[in-house]
């Protein structure tokens, strides 16, 4: 049971390139989300989603896309890089929102955009 | 006012010190509280859920007080492996709007 992984670890972008940040669950959670954790700064969710097929804007969207094709996966989009996106970005997953309720996180993946 | 603030520490504590930390939020429409542990370059933990009643799991005690709208923390018989950052977690309307603190860092020192 690997719990949540992403995909890849570490990333060096060129201001303009794009690229997809994947995170995988295999605890059959219904919920996925992206955060961002910049320093001095607490998590800030990005986007989620709250079942396979669907999605949802968080607190900081802009500059982001997401989808969930499948249930197990859920894919970060970064169309066209900026280094105000530099950051650390988690994904975590969750059976359900009621309680007792927590969130899963995957190890994050340091992006650092030039 | 940024909506959960937590002092960021760092506190540096020796073994067997008890320490207390404290997280203050800013709606008071929040509904629900928890604290998470980070250890460094790491991903986010569940430590604990903090009820209205208070409550208590081994030697970490959490506190809420809505009336002032802050959450505490208090860590008892701190031991090395306690040496952390402690993030204070407050959702705002569901469990999909989550805003966290940016962290309370702790050292315990042999």
């Amino acid at each position: 049971n690997a719990g949540v992984t992403q995909t890849p670890k570490f990333r060096v972008l060129k201001t303009g390139q794009s690229m997809t940040l994947l995170c995988a669950q295999d605890m059959n959670h219904e919920y996925m989300y992206w955060y961002r954790q910049d320093p001095g700064m607490g998590l800030r969710l990005i986007h989620y989603s709250v079942g396979e097929g669907t999605t949802a804007k968080g607190e900081v969207p802009d500059g982001y896309n997401v989808s969930r094709l499948k249930k197990q996966n859920f894919l970060l989009g970064l169309e066209s890089a900026a280094p105000s996106q530099t950051s650390v970005y988690f994904c975590a997953s969750s059976y359900r929102t009621d309680d007792p309720y927590e969130q899963y996180f995957g190890p994050g993946t340091r992006l650092t955009v030039t | 006012r940024k909506e959960v603030e937590q002092d960021p520490g760092p506190f540096n504590v020796p073994e067997g010190a008890t320490v207390a930390f404290n997280c203050t939020y800013s709606n008071s429409a929040s509904q629900s509280f928890f604290w998470y542990r980070q250890d460094c370059r790491k991903e986010p933990k569940l430590l604990m859920s903090v009820y209205s009643s208070g409550n208590e799991d081994g030697r970490f005690t959490a506190q809420l007080n809505r009336a002032s709208q802050y959450i505490s923390l208090l860590i008892r018989d701190s031991k090395l492996s306690d040496s952390a950052t402690y993030l204070c977690v407050v959702t705002l309307y569901n469990n999909n709007d989550m805003r966290f603190g940016a962290g309370t860092r702790l050292t315990v020192k042999p």
